[in-house]
């Protein structure tokens, strides 16, 4: 079956760095995506990985390693406003987003 | 990014009647839109993918005849919400996609509360 984990959750402090991790087996790849939902929001688009190596966007790092199944998000200089669940999806063999369950990211002063 | 725009925002509903929700790609033309459910706390549920002039393909226990789905522009997706009941109460999302390798991007979801 398909499959992907992510923590539930996890805590960090303002002004610091936090990496949410995502593993994932899926019927064939084609990218990596993470969301950034807030509570009754819709997902926005953070980042899109289909290569190997890290993407930098800002505050936002995003990792691929293909052969290990593995991705991480890498956020920066965390402030109050990036409490937020984190979803971590991977595009399959056929073009379809197989979700994580989301990591809730807690942020305190 | 590529703005999709998702309408209404919120319904209040009576049991029994029909609810419409529109997500429209307004500048790109979306050849693949996808309808989500998420109950509080969970996550995203798919429930259908349609392609534009086709029928849409639906999630395992999914009900076609009560989630009506039509895709008939490149750029407008409907779900009809059909005889609602109060176990239809959820939050619904549409996403949008111009192409296979692309990203997907939301609509800002319809909160839909039957009574």
């Amino acid at each position: 079956g398909q499959n992907i984990d992510q923590p539930t959750e996890m805590t960090a402090t303002e002004g610091a760095i936090v990496q949410i991790n995502c593993t994932y087996q899926t019927s064939g790849f084609n990218g990596l995506f993470w969301y950034q939902q807030h509570a009754g929001e819709a997902p926005t688009f953070l980042s899109y990985n289909v290569l190997d190596g890290l993407e930098e966007k800002g505050r936002f790092s995003s990792f691929l390693s293909r052969s290990k199944g593995y991705s991480y998000l890498l956020l920066k200089e965390l402030q109050m406003k990036d409490s937020a669940s984190y979803l971590c999806a991977v595009m399959d063999s056929n073009y379809q987003l197989i979700w994580g369950a989301g990591t809730k990211l807690i942020i305190k002063p | 990014g590529a703005v999709v725009s998702q309408h209404p925002s919120w319904v209040i509903c009576k049991s029994g009647t029909s609810v419409k929700i529109e997500c429209r790609s307004l500048d790109f033309q979306a050849t693949t839109m996808f309808w989500y459910r998420q109950f509080p706390k969970q996550s995203l549920m798919l429930m259908a993918t349609s392609n534009e002039g086709s029928k849409a393909t639906y999630e395992q226990g999914v009900e076609k005849d009560k989630f009506l789905i039509n895709h008939a522009s490149l750029t407008l997706s409907t779900l009809t919400v059909t005889s609602a009941h109060p176990e239809d109460s959820s939050f619904y999302i549409c996403s949008a996609r111009g192409g296979h390798d692309t990203e997907a991007f939301f609509g800002q979801g319809t909160r839909l509360t039957v009574v």
